[in-house]
């Protein structure tokens, strides 16, 4: 059975620190997929990023980076001179390759970050 | 664009009771699904669809029936409540194909049970 756990439950820091979300998966899959999603005060979820089993590169995107790492089952996000508008929940998610289109994310439990200003 | 519109956002029902909650997007999406959000469990899969007239079960289907009969509606629907129930419940929808789970979700719906 597929599991992802996101160990931290809450994460507070001050505005401009960077901070990591760690993610950890469980799969016997060799072809799946990762994903990452926003959900902030407002309620809905937005996809943040995706990556396949067969593409550990790291990826940048403005002020966050993913790190993908099979040999660890991890895959960690990074926000770097953080914000308060970085304020939200964030999930680490997995799924099968999608047959036929059934797309079945699992989730982790979240974690909550908070930024101070 | 709407993108994926869910109704009613608040929901007060009694044990026993039944309702739907309703599910529409306008992307042409043919990827439907719908989880429910629970303190400490993340979200839990409930029922998905990959076109009309196709549904299948995901991980906490009890309590839970749903249809397809178009393309852009997705009703849940719960035929006699219970507190157990008691969740925030998203919708969500993509492409099939062309982007696997690169999910849109609609804004919830937080269902209390009494």
């Amino acid at each position: 059975a597929q599991k992802v756990t996101q160990a931290q439950t809450e994460i507070s820091v001050v505005e401009k620190e960077d901070v990591t979300l760690d993610c950890v998966y469980e799969t016997r899959d060799t072809t799946y997929y990762l994903f990452w999603y926003k959900q902030p005060p407002s309620g809905e979820l937005v996809f943040l990023i995706r990556r396949n089993s067969f593409d550990e590169q790291n990826e940048i995107s403005g002020r966050y980076s993913w790190n993908f790492q099979k040999s660890t089952s991890s895959f960690n996000f990074t926000i770097t001179a953080s914000q308060v508008v970085d304020s939200a929940v964030y999930f680490c998610a997995l799924s099968e390759d999608p047959i036929q289109g059934a797309q079945k994310l699992v989730f982790g439990q979240g974690t909550r970050l908070t930024i101070n200003p | 664009n709407a993108g994926v519109t869910q109704t009613p956002k608040f929901q007060v029902l009694k044990t026993g009771q039944s309702m739907t909650l309703q599910c529409a997007q306008d992307m042409n999406h043919e990827y439907m699904s719908w989880y429910r959000q629970d303190p400490g469990m993340g979200l839990r899969l409930i029922h998905y669809s990959v076109g009309a007239g196709i549904t299948d079960q995901g991980e906490v289907p009890n309590g839970y029936n749903v249809s397809r009969s178009t393309t852009e509606d997705f009703p849940l629907r719960l035929l006699s409540a219970a507190p157990s129930q008691t969740s925030v419940y998203f919708c969500a929808s993509s492409l099939r194909h062309r982007r696997p789970g690169e999910l849109f979700f609609g804004e919830g719906s937080r269902l209390t049970v009494l």
